[in-house]
C-alpha cells in the first residue's frame, strides 16, 4: 500500500474561483470518501463513492461542489464560485471490500480563499 | 442525529503516564467505531477500529475499548511519550446504511518530557 494521496496539498484562491482537488485511493479499494475538516472541529463528510457511483452526498456538498470517480479509481473534488466560507482542509478517504470497512485517510488539501 | 463528543477537549501529561480518553455517542446503533491520530495539518492515521459486537481492541501501549450500550468509548495510552502528542479523534458509522463516519471534534493531547 503506498497510501491515500491527494493534490495538491495546499492552494490559495480568490474568492470567486473554481478549484479542483484530487484524490488517488489505495489501490482496489473500491470506496472512496470526501470529508471536510474546519480549524478546531472534526471531520465532516460530503460524500461516498463505490467505484464509480456516487451514492452518498451530504446535505453540506452544495450545488458549487461537484466530486466524480470516472473510472472507479481516482476522484475529483471541484468546488465552483468559491466563498471564504469554503476554506479548510479537504480530506479523502478509501476503504477495501472488506467487513470492517476501516477508512484509510489521506494527507488533505489546505484550501484557503482570500 | 447521531452526535459525538469527546472529553477532555485538550489534556496535558508528563511523560510516562498512563492516560484515558472519552468518547461519548448520543445513538447506539451503530456499526463501528474508529480511533484516529491527526498531527498538525496533517491528514489522519487510524489507530484502531471495533466492531460493535466487539468490547476492545488492542494495539501496541493503546486499548480501546467499547460499551455500545452506554454509548461510550474509551481510548487507554500506557507509557505516554513525546512523541503521542497530538489530536484523537473518535469516529461513529451509523447503522443504517450509511457509509459516512460521524467524528468529534478530538482531544488535543500534549505529553511533556
Amino acid at each position: 500500500d503506498t497510501g491515500v494521496s491527494q493534490n495538491p496539498r495546499h492552494k490559495i484562491t480568490k474568492r470567486g474561483q473554481n478549484v479542483t482537488f484530487r484524490c488517488d485511493p489505495i489501490s482496489e479499494h473500491n470506496r472512496l470518501y470526501w470529508y471536510r475538516q474546519t480549524l478546531g472541529q472534526g471531520p465532516e463528510f460530503l460524500t461516498y463513492f463505490q467505484n464509480e457511483a456516487q451514492l452518498e452526498k451530504s446535505r453540506l456538498l452544495s450545488d458549487r461542489f461537484s466530486a466524480e470517480r470516472p473510472k472507479g479509481s481516482f476522484s475529483t473534488l471541484e468546488i465552483q464560485r468559491t466563498e471564504q466560507g469554503d476554506s479548510a482542509m479537504y480530506l479523502c478517504a478509501s476503504s477495501p471490500v472488506r467487513r470492517n470497512y476501516e477508512q484509510y485517510f489521506g494527507p488533505g488539501t489546505r484550501l484557503t480563499v482570500t | 442525529k447521531q452526535e459525538v463528543t469527546q472529553i477532555p477537549a485538550a489534556l496535558s501529561v508528563p511523560e510516562g503516564e498512563n492516560l484515558v480518553l472519552n468518547c461519548s455517542f448520543t445513538d447506539s446503533a451503530i456499526y463501528n467505531l474508529q480511533w484516529f491520530r491527526q498531527d498538525p495539518g496533517k491528514g489522519l492515521t487510524s489507530l484502531l477500529l471495533i466492531q460493535s459486537s466487539q468490547r476492545e481492541q488492542t494495539s501496541g501501549r493503546l486499548n480501546a475499548s467499547l460499551d455500545k450500550s452506554s454509548g461510550r468509548s474509551t481510548l487507554y495510552i500506557a507509557a505516554s511519550q513525546p512523541g503521542d502528542s497530538a489530536t484523537y479523534l473518535c469516529a461513529v458509522r451509523p447503522e443504517g446504511g450509511s457509509e459516512k463516519l460521524v467524528f468529534g471534534k478530538g482531544t488535543k493531547l500534549t505529553v511533556n518530557p
